[in-house]
């Protein structure tokens, strides 16, 4: 199993730009979680999913996040306009059965808006 | 909802000393408590966890502590090594329906020889 694949590794793009960065989870993982990582915040979970179906969504900062899986390999997680304050690393990760497990994160996506 | 403190943050041991990492939590219905290492530029992976029917667990150089009376939970590492040098997390999340893990803000570890 090549593990959770996100996509892109990097991205630098320009403010009020679109990003879209997109998450393969590992094939039976029924739970998606997408985190964002900073120096000053920590890892903070912005929106997890089971079976398809979002479950909690309050960690998305403000409506220009929103996150979609449309199937169960696939998921995505867009800003739009982006911002500086945007900059950050997203993990996606995924569990199997329960989030009382230990979640399989992604290599995630450096995210940076200039 | 759950609120996972962690310190230190930055933390500096000789190789072959032991190190400790503490973290606080607020939720009373938490029952499960892993820890994570990231390494640097590389993805947070899980080293340990705990459920909260365990009061300790070991796995060789490594042990994690619970007491879920004060609600903290301790990382244990012995004989550190220099391949020990990351960034630990640790984490909670209650058991209850629409929650997921709620980390601490990282100790960095740097282990010297």
């Amino acid at each position: 199993d090549a593990g959770v694949i996100q996509s892109p590794r990097h991205e630098v793009t320009e403010m009020g730009q679109e990003v879209t960065l997109r998450c393969k989870p590992i094939s039976g993982h029924d739970y998606l979680f997408w985190y964002r990582q900073t120096m000053m915040r920590g890892l903070e979970l912005l929106i997890y999913f089971n079976n398809n179906v979002p479950i909690d969504d309050s960690g998305m900062p403000e409506d220009r996040f929103s996150a979609k899986m449309p199937n169960a390999s696939f998921s995505t997680l867009k800003i739009q306009p982006s911002e500086p304050r945007d900059s950050a690393v997203y993990f996606c990760a995924g569990s199997q059965g329960s989030p009382l497990r230990g979640y399989t994160f992604g290599s995630g996506t450096r995210l940076t808006v200039v | 909802g759950e609120n996972v403190e962690q310190h230190p943050s930055t933390l500096s041991v000789q190789e072959g000393d032991s190190a400790v990492i503490k973290c606080t939590y607020s939720d009373s219905a938490s029952n499960y408590f892993p820890w994570y290492k990231q390494e640097l530029g590389k993805r947070p992976q899980l080293i340990i966890d705990i459920r909260s029917n365990v009061g300790e667990k070991k796995d060789q150089r490594i042990a994690v502590t619970l007491n879920k009376t004060a609600k903290h939970f301790s990382l244990h590492i012995t004989e550190t090594q220099p391949e020990d040098s990351a960034v630990y997390f640790c984490a909670a999340i209650p058991n209850q329906a629409g929650t997921a893990l709620i980390f601490g803000k990282g100790t960095t570890l740097s282990v010297s020889s």
